[in-house]
């Protein structure tokens, strides 16, 4: 099967400026999420969708992170304006479970790592 | 809240030598724990998973970890290293419905 698939792979800004990255997950899987990996620690998760609601959003910065799954499908991640400490590896993840548990496996993206200069 | 400790940032073994990634877990209630590996340039991909069944745990590439409750440890283990399994490796727990919480990481080097 297809694995999850995420652009652009890397990408470089100013700070301040805007970026959108995008995910597309495995055909038939039900819940997204979007996790930020900084140099030298473990992923962070961002954003859960399941189907195309949120089911967890507590650690996105909402005064400039946004994201979408329309139609229960793809996904975006939308950082506005960028920070410099916004330079991170983000990481798209697919899980074919319908039910929110700690027990689902994760099917990641290759991620897409964003410079912030 | 639940959190893992992934003792050593970096781990050099020689190829043929004994693996072993420690993890410790803070949980209050019985967790499902997980060890996810990430080679260069590619997303994280599960090794093994504990879901409360057998406490001995065996995952792909020959990987194998143990749930040992009273040490609240999940260590990774491997008889024999390859060449082929350096890469970073990272440690997860989470309980219920509750998130995957990863540690920070374990960067394994095999010496030829």
């Amino acid at each position: 099967e297809a694995g999850v698939a995420q652009s652009p792979r890397y990408k470089i800004i100013e700070k301040r400026q805007s970026v959108a990255f995008w995910c597309n997950p495995i055909s038939g899987h039900a819940t997204l999420y979007w996790y930020q990996q900084i140099l030298g620690q473990g992923p962070k998760l961002l954003i859960q969708f399941q189907n195309n609601g949120v089911v967890d959003d507590s650690q996105l910065p909402k005064d400039r992170f946004s994201a979408e799954r329309l139609k229960g499908v793809d996904s975006t991640l939308k950082i506005q304006p960028a920070k410099l400490e916004d330079s991170a590896v983000y990481l798209c993840a697919s899980s074919l479970e319908g039910v929110v548990s700690g027990a689902n496996v994760l099917t990641f993206g290759a991620g897409s790592r964003l410079t912030v200069l | 809240a639940q959190s893992v400790t992934q003792l050593g940032s970096h781990v050099s073994v020689s190829e043929g030598a004994l693996v072993l990634l420690r993890c410790n877990y803070s949980s209050s209630v019985p967790p499902y724990l997980f060890w996810y590996v990430q080679y260069p340039n590619q997303g994280l991909q599960l090794l093994l998973k504990y879901t409360s069944a057998a406490t001995l745990v065996k995952g792909i590439n020959g990987f194998e970890a143990e749930f040992k409750k009273s040490e609240t440890s999940f260590h990774l283990t491997k008889p024999s290293a390859h060449m082929s399994d350096a890469a970073e490796y990272f440690c997860a727990v989470s309980k219920g419905a509750q998130k995957l919480v990863f540690g920070q990481g374990t960067r394994l080097t095999i010496n030829p």
